[in-house]
């Protein structure tokens, strides 16, 4: 059992659709994270969000929408992805943004573009 | 910017065996956190052991635990008396402010019964 939860855990979808990754933490946390595992680059960070604010954008295409409508729940917006956008989507949590702290990932949700 | 290198892609041991994977640095900074993360098949990443950089004494985790040599920029977790489910891809991460992890590319670990 996960403390951060992932939906959808497998994703399909068309260079002109629009669709959404959600991810839940229940860990009472106030640090949120998205990052990228693609097959043939190390695990990249996307965004992080502190108490509801995002404070880092790792230079991620537009494409890509975030948004934390509270500490516990992070979306990932998705609307007109390229294929090489196909990979793994972990979302991730921590108590804060101390250094140190454990971040505790989900499961993750995996995106194939065609 | 930090890097982190895995020199090993994929590394095996027998059951019951002890294994040592790799992982160097790059940093200029004085106070970090290393993690040794686990993903499984199910792809959830699973802290393994973390080292702060300040403690001079290795960190263990039970049958986990690491070979710190901060002036090197070493950071390489041995595992004892492997067993059939340590069978995962490791990954190092670099921690720093902001709490964000650098990873290296990762060590596919197997493990022979």
């Amino acid at each position: 059992e996960t403390g951060v939860t992932q939906t959808p855990r497998h994703l399909v979808m068309g260079m002109t659709n629009k669709k959404s990754l959600k991810c839940e933490q229940h860990l009472g946390h106030n640090a949120m994270y998205w990052y990228k595992q693609s097959a043939k680059k190390p695990l990249e960070l996307m965004f992080v969000y502190s108490l509801e604010e995002r404070v880092e954008n790792n230079s991620v295409p537009s494409r890509f929408s975030p948004e934390c409508p509270n500490s516990s729940h992070l979306f990932l917006h998705l609307h007109t992805l390229q294929p090489e956008d196909s990979a793994l989507y972990l979302c991730a949590s921590s108590r804060d943004r101390g250094l140190g702290n454990t971040i505790y990932f989900g499961e993750g949700s995996w995106l194939t573009v065609v | 910017a930090q890097t982190v290198t895995q020199s090993q892609p994929e590394m095996s041991v027998q059951e019951a065996e002890t294994v040592t994977l790799s992982c160097t640095y790059d940093t200029s900074e004085s106070d970090y956190y290393l993690f040794w993360y686990k993903q499984p098949p199910s792809r959830q990443m699973i802290l393994v052991i973390r080292q702060e950089a300040y403690k001079q004494q290795n960190a263990t985790e039970n049958r986990f635990s690491v070979n710190f040599q901060k002036a090197a920029k070493s950071f390489s977790l041995k595992i004892s008396d492997s067993q059939l489910g340590d069978a995962a891809m490791y990954f190092c991460a670099y921690n720093n402010a902001g709490n964000m992890l650098t990873f290296g590319g990762g060590t596919r670990l197997m493990v022979k019964p």
